[in-house]
């Protein structure tokens, strides 16, 4: 069974600039969940799918950022513009029923 | 609101020392308590859980008691191996299933020596 894919795992933007980033879950998952690591500090939930609705974006800092999930399937994090306080990593899990799988995350560095 | 705290790294042992990475953490109701770990290059993965009070998650020689009288969840391996140098994070669900989001804690390094 594949894993939790996420693209890229790094990537390098200058402030103001526009990042999207994709993650791909577990075939037949329906929940998928956004977190981050910003500045070695706690992991944070953002937000979770459930299919293609946002069943809690709670997480979610500020209107810079947008979350989409097509059809159920995988799903993007798009930051808007990007500033320097969005560096970290951008992990995304998905789930059955029992338990997460994590993606490897993506390195976001805002410069 | 719901948090977990554990103790600050960086952690810096020898090989085959004993380990222990504290975790308390506050919660209403009777969540489920987890230890996350990610090692180098790697995403985040399941180590071991615990979902009522004084159950015992075990899981590559590493084990976590919950405790609910100290609200704790302190991670213990009796011999430390270099493979075991990675992040550890200990993180808990406040209804106990999956479907609800996962609280973490800031994450303790730990770096193994041979």
């Amino acid at each position: 069974e594949a894993g939790v894919t996420q693209f890229p795992s790094h990537s390098v933007i200058e402030k103001g600039q526009t990042v999207t980033l994709r993650c791909d879950p577990i075939s037949g998952h329906d929940n998928l969940y956004w977190y981050r690591r910003v500045m070695g500090k706690e992991i944070k939930f953002l937000l979770h799918f459930v299919k293609e609705s946002k069943q809690d974006e709670s997480g979610m800092p500020n209107n810079r950022f947008l979350a989409e999930r097509t059809g159920g399937t995988y799903s993007t994090l798009k930051v808007q513009p990007a500033e320097l306080e969005d560096s970290g990593v951008y992990f995304c899990a998905s789930s059955p029923i029992d338990g997460y799988t994590f993606g490897s995350g993506t390195r976001l560095t805002v410069v | 609101g719901n948090s977990v705290t554990q103790m600050e790294g960086p952690v810096t042992l020898s090989e085959e020392a004993f380990l222990t990475i504290n975790c308390t953490y506050t919660a209403t109701g009777y969540p489920s308590l987890f230890w996350y770990v990610q090692y180098p290059g790697e995403g985040l993965q399941l180590l071991l859980k615990a979902t009522k009070a004084d159950d015992k998650g075990s899981n590559k020689g590493f084990e976590a008691t919950y405790r609910k009288e100290t609200t704790s969840f302190h991670l213990e391996k009796g011999s430390v191996q270099v493979s075991d140098s990675a992040v550890y994070f200990c993180a808990l669900s406040r209804s106990g299933t999956s479907y609800d989001k996962v609280i973490f804690g800031p994450g303790t390094s730990l770096s193994v020596i041979p």
